[in-house]
């Protein structure tokens, strides 16, 4: 079945390391992105990708950095410089004109101690 | 995107249909109304949109008003799977491109047993 992969599904880190989620798509999707969601809270964009090797700050881009060297792969790191990396992580993908909707991964959940 | 106002939460009882509002008075001519859902600890999902006429699929039912400034989701017949976060977003063009959702913080639809 055609999907999103996101991994791991919980994700303990210490203060100050960086940290790298994966997520990849069978779907043959050109467009991918990640997603912050804070308790409570709407989904924040981070970065969006539409092409390999090429890649967009969304809102909320501070403090992470992403790669598309695949069309399948959308890693996202979570940088030190991120001052508050605790919250649900969401990755997506879609067709370049989003029509047939955005697919969603099942997310990971990143805590910061 | 245009923005769009829903309730924040609503009840309802299991087997019996739901009504959810979303107001979106700016809404513009080639605006599309787009809804998707996020069970719990899930990544959201897509269930429905459309343009002027009223909507069906397998999951839900798209009402939007005359003048387009508001719409309905409707659930026929609620399950406890239901359950969720419902998010009502406008989107340019049936598809509306691939530079992400705006999510808002949706609707909390609670359904009892």
């Amino acid at each position: 079945d055609g999907g999103i992969t996101q991994s791991p599904k919980y994700l303990f880190r210490k203060e100050g390391q960086n940290v790298t989620l994966s997520c990849e798509q069978n779907l043959n999707h050109d467009a991918m992105y990640w997603y912050r969601q804070d308790p409570g809270q709407g989904l924040r964009l981070i970065y969006y990708s539409q092409i390999v090797n090429d890649f967009q700050k969304g809102d909320i881009a501070e403090g992470y950095s992403v790669s598309r060297e695949k069309k399948e792969s959308f890693p996202l790191t979570v940088t030190s410089a991120q001052k508050n990396p605790t919250a649900f992580y969401l990755c997506a993908s879609s067709t370049l004109t989003g029509f047939y909707g955005y697919t969603f991964g099942s997310g990971t959940r990143l805590t910061v101690v | 995107d245009a923005k769009t106002t829903q309730p924040n939460s609503m009840e309802s009882n299991e087997e019996e249909p739901v009504h959810l509002p979303c107001n979106h008075s700016t809404i513009s001519g080639t605006d599309y109304i787009h809804w998707y859902r996020q069970l719990p600890s899930q990544g959201p999902e897509y269930v429905i949109h459309g343009l002027t006429s009223n909507v069906n699929n397998r999951m839900a039912s798209l009402a939007i008003a005359e003048d387009r400034k508001s719409s309905t989701l409707i659930l026929h017949r609620a399950t406890l799977r239901d359950a969720a976060v419902y998010y009502c977003i406008l989107r340019d063009g049936a598809g509306g491109g691939a530079d992400g959702l705006t999510f808002g913080k949706g609707t909390h639809l609670i359904i009892q047993p």
